[in-house]
């Protein structure tokens, strides 16, 4: 099956700076990568996701990129606010497949 | 608002009881979703359903059961056989993915019930 593997585990950064986050993915087939926010006590929220017919995706301040060749994908926040401290998961799954494989999590602490 | 509700917030399960947690949506959404969200872990997916009156086994189904009687409701009970239920559990739904043509489908999450032991 999918091995989603996530890194860093926690990541802290000073307001205003960028934040990176990068995931790697063992099956070959996956082609839809979504990204999603989980703040204290609440339920994950996708903030962006990307197929695999697509190397990079923006949605203002978020951006993802994914390499096929090489099975990795990244999230990147700029221009980091207080607001951005959460934790997040990417996950990965294959056309046709109800199951989203889901990497560990990165605590991501912005420092105001 | 369209969305998915979970209740209760927090429940609490004495030795021996089945307990069954509430997930609702009126995202008029076909496939629904359990996962379990363990401290320092990814999600692990429990059962899914693609529509009603069907439900497929996830990654850890031993010890949970499901039904999907109706659209909206796909309730899922943990067992007295489950012999460590602490955890979050979230359910989510999506569009089904034959509905759209096979391409994957944002699955949209409830917030939680947290599960613990007595």
């Amino acid at each position: 099956g999918e091995n989603v593997e996530q890194h860093p585990s926690t990541l802290s950064v000073q307001e205003g700076d960028s934040a990176v986050i990068k995931c790697t993915y063992s099956d070959s087939a996956s082609n839809y990568f979504p990204w999603y926010k989980q703040e204290l006590g609440k339920g994950p929220q996708l903030i962006i996701d990307i197929r695999s017919n697509v190397g990079e995706k923006k949605d203002q301040r978020i951006a993802v990129t994914l390499n096929k060749t090489a099975k990795h994908f990244s999230l990147h926040i700029t221009e980091t606010q207080p607001e951005d401290s959460a934790v997040y998961f990417c996950a990965a799954s294959s056309i046709g497949d109800y199951k989203l494989s889901f990497g560990a999590g990165t605590t991501v602490t912005v420092r105001a | 608002d369209g969305g998915i509700t979970q209740s209760p917030k927090y429940l609490f399960r004495k030795e021996g009881q089945n307990v069954t947690l509430s997930c609702e949506q009126n995202l008029n959404h076909d496939a629904m979703y359990w996962y379990r969200q363990d401290p320092g872990q990814g999600l692990r997916l429990i059962y899914y359903s693609q529509i009603v009156n069907d439900f497929q086994k996830g990654d850890i189904a031993e010890g949970y059961s499901v039904s999907r009687e109706k659209k909206e409701s796909f309730p899922l009970t943990v067992t007295s056989a489950q012999k460590n239920p602490t955890a979050f559990y979230l359910c989510a739904s999506s569009i089904d993915l034959q509905q759209s043509g096979w391409g994957n489908q944002p699955q949209h999450f409830g917030d939680g019930t947290r599960l613990s032991i007595l």
